[in-house]
């Protein structure tokens, strides 16, 4: 049974470079998420996917932000000039839409340091 | 703003049976209650998720009121691996996908 998977699990990175974060979803899930988790902090929605189509997107997710899922698979989150705000968790979360409550899980998640 | 109220921290001794309660005083009638667990430095964890009926799973039991105006997350035999902090979310179902996770409760289950 393969879970979400999600790459790297760590990146530190100097302030003002850019980052990339993979998603792998569970195969057969068709609806893709991404949250992030400050310190002390419950997951914060970003934003969802249903195939490709980005449906849905948070105020949280800023112009430095661009999330894509080019072919309805694995998703790539991507942070340009990154700034020591932005250390967090990054999760991902998919889900079926086949399911009746959706329900969504999660992946271990990438923690990124800003320096 | 989160839907729901947890309170901040428990304790419970290994062995006995971990109940958690979740306040959702304005929930929906077409709102499910979901619980997650997130263990130290992870992804959160499903656990499992209800309606109106009382639900079991292999890992845990949801009572909710007849009301639905709150819920309890019972763990029937706490371990140390059980330790972590518990979501309860209401679903944002409608026109929404997203989980809007609260503080949650964390669980200390004691040898």
């Amino acid at each position: 049974d393969t879970g979400v998977s999600q790459d790297p699990r760590h990146k530190i990175t100097k302030r003002g470079q850019n980052v990339t974060f993979r998603c792998d979803p569970i195969s057969e899930h068709n609806r893709l998420y991404w949250y992030r988790q400050t310190l002390g902090q419950g997951p914060e929605f970003l934003t969802y996917f249903q195939n490709e189509a980005q449906l849905e997107k948070s105020r949280l997710l800023s112009d430095r932000f661009s999330a894509e899922r080019p072919k309805g698979s694995f998703s790539t989150l991507e942070i340009q000039r990154t700034e020591q705000g932005d250390s967090a968790m990054y999760l991902c979360a998919s889900s079926s839409r086949d399911s009746s409550t959706d329900t969504q899980y999660f992946g271990p998640g990438t923690r990124l340091t800003v320096l | 703003d989160a839907k729901t109220t947890q309170p901040t921290s428990m304790d419970c001794a290994e062995g006995r049976a971990a109940n958690l309660p979740c306040n959702h005083s304005t929930i929906s009638g077409n709102e499910y209650v979901y619980w997650y667990r997130q263990i130290h430095s992870q992804g959160p964890q499903y656990i499992i998720h209800g309606l109106k009926n009382n639900e079991t799973n292999e890992m845990a039991s949801l009572i909710i009121t007849e009301d639905r105006k709150s819920s309890t997350l019972i763990l029937p035999h706490a371990t140390l691996r059980d330790t972590a902090v518990y979501y309860c979310i209401v679903d944002a179902w409608a026109g929404s996908y997203q989980l809007t996770f609260g503080k949650g409760t964390k669980l200390s289950v004691i040898p």
